[in-house]
Parts: structure tokens; C-alpha cells; sequence
């Protein structure tokens, strides 16, 4: 069955560290795969998508993430985290046929300490 | 930039009432979706939408229906709300596989059913 694993419920990190949220799938083909942030009170936000090519993704707000085939796994990075990364964090993944559906992971909740 | 608006962004309602909750887009996309979120278990796909009156049941479509009359909204409908139906709704509009759209949402309906 088709599904997304986000390991981590919750993560603290401090201000200025480095960050990596782990996101392993269970998919048919290479899917297409997303990152996506919720704000408290705020709906979902796309960070980046893997669609082809490069395996390395750059999104917004200065975040990564590398799609590994060999692992079925699409980790996001961000070097240096601020206070206002402080969200919940969705990983994606999504078929090629018109009939897809995407389906989330359960998310991982990033708390930044001063 | 895309926009996704709900009608609301808190409803509390009774348990029995019949709930309407709507969704309108401005990128003239042709898909729309209705997941509920919930803590534990990320997002849920409830119904989605391809064309104009056209819909097909996500994966927990127990207890709802949608309407599409219109390519721009979007409306998902409680028959007899359930206190288990105390959620956030989050509509999205957008990419369902096959092309290299995705899936843009909007911020949330909170519903609370006493």
C-alpha cells in the first residue's frame, strides 16, 4: 500500500542549528514528492517538489530537501533555522496518473529554542 | 498569487444540524479537494473534484457529500453533523498527478459539533 512515514512526531531545535526531518514513502514508481508547512491557525504552505532531474530540491524560505531513491526516502533540510520555522512540517507524495491522490504523512511539529 | 478561501474559519455546530462548508478558488483549476486534519494522523482526503459536477470519494467519505456547481467552488456537506466529525477541514485546489501542478489550500475550517 501506497503511504508516507514521517518518523518524527516532534522536534526541538535551537535557533541557528541545523535541521533535517525525515520522510520515508512506500510507492509503486518514483512518485512525485512535496514538502509542506502549516503555521499554527494557517493552512498548508508548499515548501518544494521533486518532480524530476536533480535530486537535490530547492524551496522557499531557505529549505532543501534530497530525494534518495535507494532509501524511498525525501529528507528536508535547512542549514540554519530561525524562530519563525516554528510549524508543522508535511511530507507528500503523489502517483503520475490523472487518478492520484496525494497522500501526507503525519506530520513532524518544529519547536525552536532561543 | 493563487488564493483559496473557506467561508469560515470557526463553526461550531450541533450534533444532527446539517453543515455547509464552503470553498472558492481564483486560479480557475480544475481539481479541488476536501481532507480533514487531525492530530496523529495528518491529512485525510475526504472527496475531490475534477470537473464541474463531477466528484469521487476519498478516503473517508463516510458521513459527507460535495457539490460542484460551479468550477470555483467547492462546498462539502454534512447531512447530520457528528461530534466525531469535530475537525479542521482544509480545502485545496490544484494538480492531482499527471501534470506538474500542486496542490495550493486554503486556512482551514475549524468545526467543532457538541
Amino acid at each position: 500500500a501506497q503511504s508516507v512515514t514521517q518518523p518524527d512526531i516532534h522536534i526541538t531545535v535551537s535557533e541557528g542549528a541545523s535541521l533535517e526531518l525525515r520522510c520515508n514513502y512506500s510507492y509503486g514508481a518514483t512518485p512525485y514528492l512535496f514538502w509542506y508547512v502549516q503555521s499554527p491557525g494557517q493552512g498548508l504552505q508548499l515548501l518544494l517538489k521533486y518532480f524530476s532531474g536533480d535530486t537535490l530540491v530547492q524551496g522557499i524560505k531557505g529549505f532543501e530537501a534530497e530525494f534518495k531513491r535507494s532509501q524511498s526516502s525525501f529528507n528536508l533540510r535547512k542549514p540554519s533555522v530561525h524562530w519563525s520555522d516554528a510549524a508543522e512540517y508535511f511530507c507528500a507524495v503523489m502517483g503520475y496518473s490523472s487518478a492520484s491522490k496525494i497522500i501526507f504523512g503525519s506530520g513532524t511539529r518544529l519547536s525552536i529554542r532561543p | 498569487d493563487v488564493k483559496v478561501t473557506q467561508s469560515s474559519r470557526y463553526l461550531v455546530k450541533r450534533t444532527g444540524e446539517k453543515v455547509f462548508l464552503e470553498c472558492v478558488q481564483d486560479m480557475d483549476h480544475e481539481n479541488m479537494f476536501w481532507y480533514r486534519q487531525d492530530p496523529g494522523l495528518g491529512l485525510r482526503l475526504i472527496y475531490f473534484s475534477y470537473d464541474v459536477k463531477m466528484k469521487e470519494k476519498g478516503d473517508i467519505p463516510e458521513g459527507y457529500s460535495v457539490s460542484r456547481e460551479k468550477k470555483e467552488r467547492f462546498s462539502l456537506i454534512l447531512e447530520s453533523a457528528s461530534t466525531n466529525q469535530t475537525s479542521m477541514y482544509l480545502c485545496a485546489s490544484g494538480g492531482a498527478g499527471g501534470n506538474t501542478d500542486t496542490q495550493y489550500f486554503g486556512p482551514g475550517t475549524r468545526l467543532t459539533v457538541l
